[in-house]
């Protein structure tokens, strides 16, 4: 059974700083890793797929890396914002099964 | 494009009642799925379905059912509501090329 894992579970910073967030899973062999922003009460808004044949994916100021062998994932926001405070969720699939972590939460202080 | 589509938004149900949650997509996608939230738990799948006329049990299936007649709809019912139904409940889909998922916003269920 795939167990994916969020470090940290709550993460402050003030403006400008950039934001690193860790996402591991315990089976190697998935088909895609997800990484996925939640406003409180809201659904779902996906931010980058990074294939299971991909390193990395670049999307504005995220960055995502995927290392398949060490079953690590790692998020990175560059020059945070307010309005990237949220909770940010990774998946990995595995058959077209998504497996969530708990999700980081994030707060950017003005 | 509408995307993916939930309703209810939010639901009241007392224990021992049934339900469907519907969900639509408009994107021509293969997969729809249905998952669960609950606080500090993550999220859940509950039953999947890689087409019309197919489906599986995820997770958590005990307590719902589904069914998948067309490539846009796939409800979720729940036959006989309990209190640990309660939950958010998201509905996705996603291409089976890319497997990329896309949620709806959600159907927020109390059952008391």
């Amino acid at each position: 059974k795939q167990e994916v894992t969020q470090i940290p579970a709550a993460l402050s910073v003030p403006e400008g700083e950039n934001l690193v967030l860790n996402c591991s899973f315990t089976d190697s062999a998935i088909y895609n890793l997800q990484w996925f922003r939640q406003d409180p009460g809201k659904g779902l808004t996906s931010l980058l797929l990074i294939q299971s044949s991909q390193r990395e994916q670049t999307s504005g100021r995220l960055n995502a890396s995927l290392d398949k062998s060490s079953g690590r994932s790692t998020l990175y926001i560059a020059a945070s914002q307010p309005g990237d405070s949220a909770t940010y969720l990774c998946a990995v699939s595995n058959d077209y099964k998504l497996s969530f972590g708990a999700g980081t939460t994030v707060t950017v202080r003005a | 494009n509408a995307g993916v589509t939930q309703t209810p938004k939010f639901q009241v149900l007392k224990t021992g009642q049934s339900m469907t949650l519907q969900c639509a997509q408009d994107m021509n996608h293969e997969y729809m799925s249905w998952y669960r939230q609950d606080p500090g738990m993550g999220l859940r799948l509950i039953h999947y379905s890689v087409g019309a006329g197919i489906t599986d049990q995820g997770e958590v299936p005990n307590g719902y059912n589904v069914s998948r007649s067309t490539t846009e709809d796939f409800p979720l019912r729940l036959l006989s509501a309990a209190p640990s139904q309660t939950s958010v409940y998201f509905c996705a889909s996603s291409p089976l090329s890319s497997n990329e998922q896309f949620f709806g916003p959600g159907t927020r269920l109390t059952v008391l």
